[in-house]
């Protein structure tokens, strides 16, 4: 039990669906993270947020929308998705800083996306 | 470039068996942090360790230790007397100072170990 939760676990939409997936921590961190895992690549960092500011985008398509209204909660809205973008998206998040060198990320169960 | 290479992609071995996770990297940094990570079939990644470029002390932690190189630019893993439930994919991440956090993964190797 690493206390990052998220779902759904599972989600099936369309490419014109309109869904979101969350992302709560409760650890007391300080930092939270998107990443996307497709099959047969590595993980991909999609965005950083630290005390609530994105401080990170990592040239994300704008199809991929994210909120995080407190250091707890992070949300990754999704719109108008092309089946490329079927993934495992893994959310994370620390006690420090991102970017401090004792930075530990703990991640969450994921949620498989699968667009038809 | 940074970068992990793991080349083993798939490993099988039976149960007891010992068995070791390469892991090699590549940056030009002088601090740095090294992670594994295990991912079950469940799909979360679990945390395993974190070790700074300026510590090359080997670690052991029950039937898990592993072996930091700086001159090989190596961080592998080692199983000891291998179990089911160590079948998993397991990630190698390196992470520079800096950098807002990014990890940079490595493919992964998919272990499997059979009773």
């Amino acid at each position: 039990e690493t206390g990052v939760t998220q779902t759904p676990r599972h989600l099936v939409m369309g490419m014109t669906n309109k869904k979101s997936l969350k992302c709560e921590q409760h650890l007391g961190h300080n930092a939270m993270y998107w990443y996307k895992q497709s099959a047969k690549k590595p993980l991909e960092l999609m965005f950083v947020y630290n005390f609530k500011e994105q401080t990170e985008n990592n040239s994300v398509p704008s199809r991929f929308s994210p909120e995080c209204p407190n250091s707890s909660h992070l949300f990754l809205h999704l719109h108008t998705l092309q089946p490329e973008d079927s993934a495992l998206y893994l959310c994370a998040s620390s006690l420090q800083l991102a970017g401090a060198l004792t930075d530990t990320q703990y991640f969450g169960p994921g949620t498989r996306l699968t667009v038809l | 470039a940074q970068k992990v290479t793991q080349a083993q992609t798939e490993i099988s071995v039976v149960e007891k068996e010992d068995v070791t996770l390469d892991c090699v990297y590549e940056t030009r940094d002088t601090t740095y942090y090294l992670f594994w990570y295990k991912q079950p079939p469940s799909g979360e990644l679990v945390f395993l360790i974190r070790r700074n470029s300026f510590d090359e002390q080997n670690e052991i932690s029950g039937r898990y230790s592993w072996n930091f190189q700086k001159s090989t630019s190596s961080f592998n893993f080692t199983i000891t007397a291998s179990q089911v439930v160590d079948s998993a994919v397991y990630f190698c991440a390196l992470r520079r100072n800096n950098q807002g956090g990014k990890l940079i993964f490595g493919q992964g190797t998919e272990l499997s170990v059979k009773p």
